[in-house]
């Protein structure tokens, strides 16, 4: 089984700021990756399919980028909405796979 | 609208069976592959099954295998979810979601979610 590694699993940031999250895979993916947001109480939201490909509807200041192993999840300036746990999928191979998850939290 | 809604989550004591249900709208059901998707109670999500478009090929985590069965019925644009022998492990909310696909289909995400259904396994 692919193991995804997030890091860090706990971010805590101020809005504006520039926030990155890892995403680490324990073998090579391509770029079959996806990011998910999540809210307390809701279901997650794709953010980022296909390591870099924005999701028609979210904001341009998310962005995904990398291949293989190494991925990354970047917000340009956190917003008050960006408050949330995110977490990468990998859909290269089953079991498709989740991170650990990364909460970002208001500083 | 899109819409995915499952029910038939509960309480049920160790060894039961429950069986999920999901109702799809606004979208042409025997399109996509279908999902679902678990999160235990404050733990992260957890990739459960998977069926194709027309329920000919069906994969699951190692966890479920031989306990769970996904299945679906295009004519009534429903996926469902048979557990038996239910653990306090698969205590947890279960999501039906959709796999949407790139143009050129090469890429798979999962681009539809429902609110969820809650299972409790405990005695």
């Amino acid at each position: 089984d692919i193991q995804l590694t997030q890091s860090p699993s706990f971010l805590s940031a101020s809005v504006g700021d520039r926030v990155t999250i890892t995403c680490r895979a324990s073998q090579g993916i391509s770029s079959y990756l996806a990011w998910y947001q999540q809210k307390p109480g809701k279901a997650p939201k794709l953010l980022i399919y296909a390591a870099s490909t924005l999701q028609s509807g979210v904001p341009s200041r998310f962005s995904g980028s990398g291949s293989g192993t190494e991925f990354t999840l970047t917000i340009s300036s956190l917003q008050p909405e960006d408050f949330a746990t995110y977490y990468c999928q990998q859909l290269n191979s089953y079991p498709q796979t989740f991170g650990q998850g990364t909460k970002v939290e208001i500083k | 609208e899109v819409q995915l809604v499952e029910s038939g989550g509960g309480l049920v004591q160790p060894g039961g069976s429950l069986r999920l249900s999901c109702a799809a709208s606004g979208f042409t059901f025997s399109s996509y592959w279908m999902s679902w998707v678990r999160q235990a109670p404050g733990k992260g999500l957890e990739w459960v099954a998977n069926i194709k478009q027309h329920g000919n090929e069906k994969y699951y985590v190692d966890s479920v295998k031989g306990r769970f069965t996904i299945s679906r019925d295009n004519a009534q644009n429903s996926l469902y979810l048979q557990m038996n022998s239910l653990r306090a492990e698969d205590t947890a909310v279960y999501y039906c979601v959709r796999k949407g696909s790139s143009i050129e289909g090469k890429y798979y995400y999962t681009d539809v979610w429902g609110k969820g259904t809650t299972v409790t396994v405990s005695s």
